[in-house]
């Protein structure tokens, strides 16, 4: 298995409420992305990063923000949880972008926002 | 029109079935096309991919995509218990000099003993 963690594994939040989400990875891979998974929308993209610093938008990135200080580490930030955001977030890795490059995927996250 | 559609199920078949499992696709751009299985409470992992057109085996399992009709297929053979999951078909091409990689919803498939 592709050494990624998730945490938390779950979380339970307020509307209003910040929450953090973490993706460490220990293969030293360029790529990295947070996706939602949604029934009836199945995975979207929020934000990737293709290097330490260097991050873009998703096609869902409104109401999120993401960070990527050190290779191993992407954050998932939700400044102010809404509903709308409870999901299961999965954090994804990649060495390559393009062609057949792999997505391995982390176990995900499951966020309730009340 | 979602660039990749799929319809989402669910399939239920007794072991030993051949299973098929379609995706449809609107991006002239996508020359990748990958299935993803995922088991349940678990992140989705990479079973096979396929470039451009044509068929690629592994296995009990069979990809297929077809360029001219906008049309991707796996196939499972002698499908077993193990093999209930949800299958997610992709399609992936350079777009606007980025790649873009679009899933479809999934389909949620359970082989009976």
């Amino acid at each position: 298995d592709a050494g990624i963690t998730q945490s938390p594994r779950h979380k339970v939040t307020e509307t209003g409420t910040p929450v953090t989400l973490r993706c460490h990875q220990t293969e030293n891979h360029r790529y990295m992305y947070w996706y939602r998974q949604d029934p009836g929308h199945g995975l979207r993209l929020i934000h990737y990063s293709y290097g330490v610093k260097d991050t873009d938008k998703g096609e869902v990135s409104d109401g999120y923000s993401v960070s990527r200080s050190k290779t191993e580490d992407f954050l998932l930030t939700l400044e102010s949880a809404t509903s709308s955001q409870t999901s299961v977030y999965f954090c994804a890795i990649s060495g390559l972008a393009g062609g057949t490059g792999e997505l391995f995927f982390g176990e995900g996250s499951r966020l309730t926002v009340l | 029109q979602k660039e990749v559609e799929q319809d989402p199920g669910p399939l239920s078949v007794p072991e030993g079935a051949i299973v098929s499992l379609n995706c449809t696709y609107s991006n002239s751009a996508f020359q990748y096309f990958m299935w993803y299985r995922q088991y349940s409470r678990k992140g989705p992992e990479l079973l096979m991919y396929t470039y451009s057109s044509g068929n690629k085996e592994d296995g009990r399992f069979t990809a297929q995509v077809d360029k001219s009709s906008k049309y991707i297929s796996l196939f499972i053979r002698d499908s077993q218990p193990s093999d209930s999951a949800t299958y997610l078909c992709a399609g992936k091409g350079r777009q606007g000099g980025s790649e873009k990689l679009v899933f479809g919803k999934g389909t949620k498939l359970t082989v009976n003993p």
